[in-house]
Protein backbone atom coordinates (compact mmCIF):
# COMPACT_ATOMS: atom_id res chain seq x y z
CA UNK A 1 0.00 0.00 0.00
CA UNK A 2 1.68 3.20 -1.21
CA UNK A 3 2.26 5.95 1.33
CA UNK A 4 0.33 9.38 0.75
CA UNK A 5 2.04 10.71 -3.00
CA UNK A 6 2.20 14.33 -3.23
CA UNK A 7 3.36 16.04 -6.41
CA UNK A 8 5.45 17.68 -7.41
CA UNK A 9 7.71 17.43 -4.52
CA UNK A 10 9.02 20.95 -6.07
CA UNK A 11 7.30 23.60 -7.56
CA UNK A 12 8.70 27.07 -8.70
CA UNK A 13 6.78 29.43 -9.92
CA UNK A 14 6.47 33.62 -10.69
CA UNK A 15 4.58 35.83 -9.30
CA UNK A 16 1.00 36.21 -10.35
CA UNK A 17 0.66 32.29 -11.58
CA UNK A 18 -1.21 29.77 -10.67
CA UNK A 19 0.39 26.65 -8.52
CA UNK A 20 -1.81 23.57 -8.07
CA UNK A 21 -0.62 21.20 -5.34
CA UNK A 22 -1.83 17.57 -6.16
CA UNK A 23 -1.87 14.90 -3.10
CA UNK A 24 -2.88 11.14 -3.40
CA UNK A 25 -4.18 9.63 -0.64
CA UNK A 26 -3.75 6.27 1.11
CA UNK A 27 -6.08 3.40 -0.96
CA UNK A 28 -9.20 3.28 1.43
CA UNK A 29 -8.62 6.69 2.78
CA UNK A 30 -11.55 9.10 2.56
CA UNK A 31 -10.19 11.78 5.06
CA UNK A 32 -7.48 14.72 3.48
CA UNK A 33 -5.92 17.08 5.05
CA UNK A 34 -3.48 20.22 3.92
CA UNK A 35 -0.98 21.42 6.02
CA UNK A 36 1.18 25.20 5.39
CA UNK A 37 4.37 25.68 6.83
CA UNK A 38 6.52 28.39 6.35
CA UNK A 39 10.15 28.42 6.91
CA UNK A 40 11.06 27.80 10.04
CA UNK A 41 7.27 27.93 11.33
CA UNK A 42 5.23 25.25 12.84
CA UNK A 43 2.55 23.05 10.68
CA UNK A 44 -1.09 25.27 10.27
CA UNK A 45 -4.10 23.13 9.64
CA UNK A 46 -5.73 24.83 6.00
CA UNK A 47 -8.26 22.79 5.09
CA UNK A 48 -10.07 19.36 5.20
CA UNK A 49 -11.85 17.81 2.95
CA UNK A 50 -13.70 14.03 2.91
CA UNK A 51 -14.26 12.70 -0.84
CA UNK A 52 -16.21 16.00 -3.26
CA UNK A 53 -17.11 17.78 0.64
CA UNK A 54 -15.41 20.66 2.69
CA UNK A 55 -15.61 19.94 6.06
CA UNK A 56 -13.35 22.73 7.58
CA UNK A 57 -11.68 25.38 5.63
CA UNK A 58 -11.47 27.49 8.79
CA UNK A 59 -7.23 27.80 7.96
CA UNK A 60 -7.69 28.48 3.94
CA UNK A 61 -6.77 32.25 3.45
CA UNK A 62 -10.13 34.01 1.90
CA UNK A 63 -8.48 34.61 -1.23
CA UNK A 64 -7.04 33.10 -3.37
CA UNK A 65 -6.48 29.52 -2.28
CA UNK A 66 -8.90 26.48 -3.19
CA UNK A 67 -8.94 23.18 -2.92
CA UNK A 68 -10.84 20.41 -3.75
CA UNK A 69 -11.48 16.18 -3.64
CA UNK A 70 -13.41 14.94 -6.05
CA UNK A 71 -15.49 11.43 -6.81
CA UNK A 72 -12.26 10.12 -8.61
CA UNK A 73 -8.58 11.42 -8.75
CA UNK A 74 -6.21 13.03 -6.32
CA UNK A 75 -7.30 15.98 -3.84
CA UNK A 76 -5.98 19.49 -5.36
CA UNK A 77 -4.37 22.76 -3.51
CA UNK A 78 -5.20 25.61 -5.91
CA UNK A 79 -3.20 28.82 -5.34
CA UNK A 80 -3.93 31.90 -7.69
CA UNK A 81 -1.99 34.65 -8.54
CA UNK A 82 1.05 33.44 -5.92
CA UNK A 83 2.68 36.27 -3.55
CA UNK A 84 6.41 35.67 -2.62
CA UNK A 85 4.48 34.94 1.18
CA UNK A 86 3.08 31.68 -0.17
CA UNK A 87 7.15 30.19 -0.35
CA UNK A 88 5.92 27.59 1.77
CA UNK A 89 6.18 23.39 2.39
CA UNK A 90 3.15 22.41 1.81
CA UNK A 91 1.71 18.82 3.34
CA UNK A 92 -1.19 16.85 2.58
CA UNK A 93 -2.11 13.93 4.97
CA UNK A 94 -5.00 11.18 4.52
CA UNK A 95 -7.30 9.05 7.36
CA UNK A 96 -9.56 5.98 6.74
CA UNK A 97 -11.71 7.95 9.81
CA UNK A 98 -11.48 11.20 11.75
CA UNK A 99 -9.98 9.41 15.06
CA UNK A 100 -7.45 7.43 13.29
CA UNK A 101 -3.75 8.00 12.76
CA UNK A 102 -3.18 10.00 10.11
CA UNK A 103 -0.45 9.52 7.38
CA UNK A 104 1.81 12.66 5.94
CA UNK A 105 3.34 12.88 2.27
CA UNK A 106 6.58 14.46 1.98
CA UNK A 107 5.32 17.17 0.81
CA UNK A 108 5.41 20.34 -1.67
CA UNK A 109 7.73 22.85 -1.81
CA UNK A 110 7.00 26.09 -3.33
CA UNK A 111 9.00 28.74 -4.06
CA UNK A 112 7.52 32.22 -5.76
CA UNK A 113 10.32 33.96 -7.35
CA UNK B 1 -9.72 22.77 19.95
CA UNK B 2 -8.43 21.31 23.20
CA UNK B 3 -5.02 22.77 24.33
CA UNK B 4 -1.72 20.71 25.16
CA UNK B 5 1.26 22.44 26.52
CA UNK B 6 4.85 20.82 25.95
CA UNK B 7 8.45 21.46 26.72
CA UNK B 8 9.99 23.39 24.52
CA UNK B 9 13.09 21.49 23.88
CA UNK B 10 14.75 18.00 25.29
CA UNK B 11 18.04 16.07 25.11
CA UNK B 12 19.03 12.72 25.57
CA UNK B 13 21.93 10.46 25.01
CA UNK B 14 22.23 7.74 22.53
CA UNK B 15 21.06 4.67 23.68
CA UNK B 16 18.84 6.04 26.86
CA UNK B 17 15.13 6.33 27.58
CA UNK B 18 13.42 9.70 26.93
CA UNK B 19 10.31 10.67 28.55
CA UNK B 20 8.45 13.21 26.42
CA UNK B 21 5.26 15.03 28.68
CA UNK B 22 2.25 16.25 27.82
CA UNK B 23 -0.29 18.28 29.78
CA UNK B 24 -3.65 18.17 28.06
CA UNK B 25 -6.02 19.57 31.16
CA UNK B 26 -9.20 20.70 29.04
CA UNK B 27 -9.18 17.13 27.22
CA UNK B 28 -12.93 16.34 26.65
CA UNK B 29 -14.17 12.31 26.68
CA UNK B 30 -14.04 11.94 23.11
CA UNK B 31 -10.57 13.12 22.61
CA UNK B 32 -7.49 10.61 21.12
CA UNK B 33 -4.32 11.38 22.35
CA UNK B 34 -2.20 11.67 19.31
CA UNK B 35 1.91 11.76 19.26
CA UNK B 36 3.69 12.79 15.83
CA UNK B 37 7.33 13.80 15.17
CA UNK B 38 8.88 15.81 12.08
CA UNK B 39 12.15 14.54 10.94
CA UNK B 40 14.04 17.68 9.79
CA UNK B 41 12.94 18.19 6.00
CA UNK B 42 10.33 15.48 5.95
CA UNK B 43 6.35 15.41 6.41
CA UNK B 44 4.95 14.49 10.03
CA UNK B 45 5.02 10.85 10.91
CA UNK B 46 2.65 9.64 13.12
CA UNK B 47 3.97 7.62 16.14
CA UNK B 48 1.38 6.46 18.37
CA UNK B 49 -2.36 7.31 19.66
CA UNK B 50 -4.37 6.38 22.61
CA UNK B 51 -7.74 6.95 24.24
CA UNK B 52 -7.45 5.67 28.24
CA UNK B 53 -5.23 2.59 28.37
CA UNK B 54 -1.62 2.73 28.02
CA UNK B 55 -0.56 1.87 24.23
CA UNK B 56 2.69 -0.07 22.80
CA UNK B 57 3.89 0.06 19.40
CA UNK B 58 7.48 -0.58 17.41
CA UNK B 59 8.10 2.89 17.85
CA UNK B 60 6.97 3.86 21.61
CA UNK B 61 5.00 3.37 24.27
CA UNK B 62 2.36 5.63 25.59
CA UNK B 63 1.57 6.42 29.11
CA UNK B 64 -1.79 7.76 29.79
CA UNK B 65 -2.39 9.88 33.14
CA UNK B 66 -5.31 7.92 35.20
CA UNK B 67 -7.48 11.46 35.08
CA UNK B 68 -5.95 11.90 31.22
CA UNK B 69 -5.09 15.19 31.69
CA UNK B 70 -1.31 15.05 30.97
CA UNK B 71 0.50 11.88 29.11
CA UNK B 72 3.87 10.86 28.24
CA UNK B 73 5.86 9.62 25.40
CA UNK B 74 8.82 7.12 25.83
CA UNK B 75 11.38 6.16 23.49
CA UNK B 76 12.71 3.08 25.22
CA UNK B 77 16.35 3.83 23.69
CA UNK B 78 16.80 6.95 21.71
CA UNK B 79 19.06 6.87 18.38
CA UNK B 80 20.36 9.62 16.71
CA UNK B 81 17.40 8.96 14.18
CA UNK B 82 15.34 9.92 16.81
CA UNK B 83 16.20 13.71 16.84
CA UNK B 84 13.00 15.64 15.77
CA UNK B 85 10.06 17.52 17.03
CA UNK B 86 7.32 15.76 18.82
CA UNK B 87 4.04 17.04 18.58
CA UNK B 88 1.32 16.21 21.07
CA UNK B 89 -2.25 16.59 19.71
CA UNK B 90 -5.76 15.74 20.93
CA UNK B 91 -7.86 14.12 18.13
CA UNK B 92 -11.52 13.42 18.40
CA UNK B 93 -14.34 12.21 16.53
CA UNK B 94 -17.83 13.89 15.29
CA UNK B 95 -18.96 15.99 18.36
CA UNK B 96 -15.55 16.07 20.35
CA UNK B 97 -13.89 19.30 20.62
CA UNK B 98 -11.00 18.52 18.57
CA UNK B 99 -12.78 16.58 15.55
CA UNK B 100 -11.11 15.66 12.40
CA UNK B 101 -8.05 17.92 11.98
CA UNK B 102 -5.17 17.59 13.75
CA UNK B 103 -3.95 21.25 15.31
CA UNK B 104 0.05 21.16 15.71
CA UNK B 105 1.21 23.09 18.76
CA UNK B 106 5.06 24.36 18.58
CA UNK B 107 6.06 21.03 19.86
CA UNK B 108 8.83 19.88 21.81
CA UNK B 109 12.39 19.60 20.10
CA UNK B 110 14.67 16.56 20.95
CA UNK B 111 18.00 16.68 20.21
CA UNK B 112 20.04 12.99 20.92
CA UNK B 113 23.81 13.34 21.79
CA UNK B 114 25.92 10.53 20.21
Amino acid sequence: NAGVMQNPRHLVRRRGQEARLRCSPMKGHSHVYWYRQLPEEGLKFMVYLQKENIIDESGMPKERFSAEFPKEGPSILRIQQVVRGDSAAYFCASSPVTDSEAFFGQGTRLTVV
Amino acid sequence: DAKTTQPNSMESNEEEPVHLPCNHSTISGTDYIHWYRQLPSQGPEYVIHGLTSNVNNRMASLAIAEDRKSSTLILHRATLRDAAVYYCILRGNAGGTSYGKLTFGQGTILTVHP
